[in-house]
């Protein structure tokens, strides 16, 4: 079975602090996404990444930063967080011989 | 403008009756594919059903079957037989190439919530 974990299901963080949100994934994927979730939005791409180091902005990059050092690994990093970034954040995975992405179980992420 | 279109915000069904969960999409990519994905009240996100753009024969997989119109650029989602954990959010996804670096990426729709009454 496929395993995309990430580090927290809930976070509480204040405002102006910066904030990591890892996911890591078993299964070798050259692909990993970060998505941000909100009511009648639906599933937003903040950045993807094809391979290591390297990486893509999505739809809503703005305020938003990405690291992948190592393959199984993708951070999403927000340098100094902010209330408009309380959301819940998905981080995905997928191979190109594989048809769909696989998803993490979700950060809800607070910024007070 | 949008590039996947659900219009219905909320869907109610009986349980065991059969409902269709309605999708639109806009590409002038002529190779693309469209997924449904459940995510229940837990928050995980579930792979349901795969569309390829060349695909001839519509999808199936168990109770849910897409209602593939290709001239009409929808992508419906049919369960039959619902049952009262089919309750959660449904996403229509399609994929398309990044313009920058070729790889592939997913659009989502807004979602529709059903809900199964007993």
């Amino acid at each position: 079975d496929v395993k995309v974990t990430q580090s927290s299901r809930y976070l509480v963080k204040r405002t102006g602090e910066k904030v990591f949100l890892e996911c890591v994934q078993d299964m070798d994927h050259e692909n990993m996404f970060w998505y941000r979730q909100d009511p009648g939005l639906g599933l937003r791409l903040i950045y993807f990444s094809y391979d290591v180091k390297m990486k893509e902005k999505g739809d809503i990059p703005e305020g938003y930063s990405v690291s992948r050092e190592k393959k199984e690994r993708f951070s999403l990093i927000l340098e100094s967080a902010s209330t408009n970034q309380t959301s819940m954040y998905l981080c995905a995975s997928s191979s190109p011989g594989v048809v769909t992405q696989y998803f993490g179980p979700g950060t809800r992420l607070t910024v007070l | 403008a949008q590039k996947i279109t659900q219009t219905q915000p909320g869907m109610f069904v009986q349980e065991k009756e059969a409902v269709t969960l309605d999708c639109t999409y806009d590409t002038s990519d002529p190779s693309y594919g469209l997924f449904w994905y459940k995510q229940p009240s837990s928050g995980e996100m579930i792979f349901l059903i795969y569309q390829g753009s060349y695909d001839q024969q519509n999808a199936t997989e168990g109770r849910y079957s897409l209602n593939f119109q290709k001239a009409r650029k929808s992508a419906n989602l049919v369960i039959s037989a619902s049952q009262l954990g089919d309750s959660a959010m449904y996403f229509c996804a399609m994929r398309e190439l990044s313009s920058q670096g070729g790889s592939e990426k997913l659009v989502f729709g807004k979602g529709t919530k059903l809900t199964v009454n007993p």
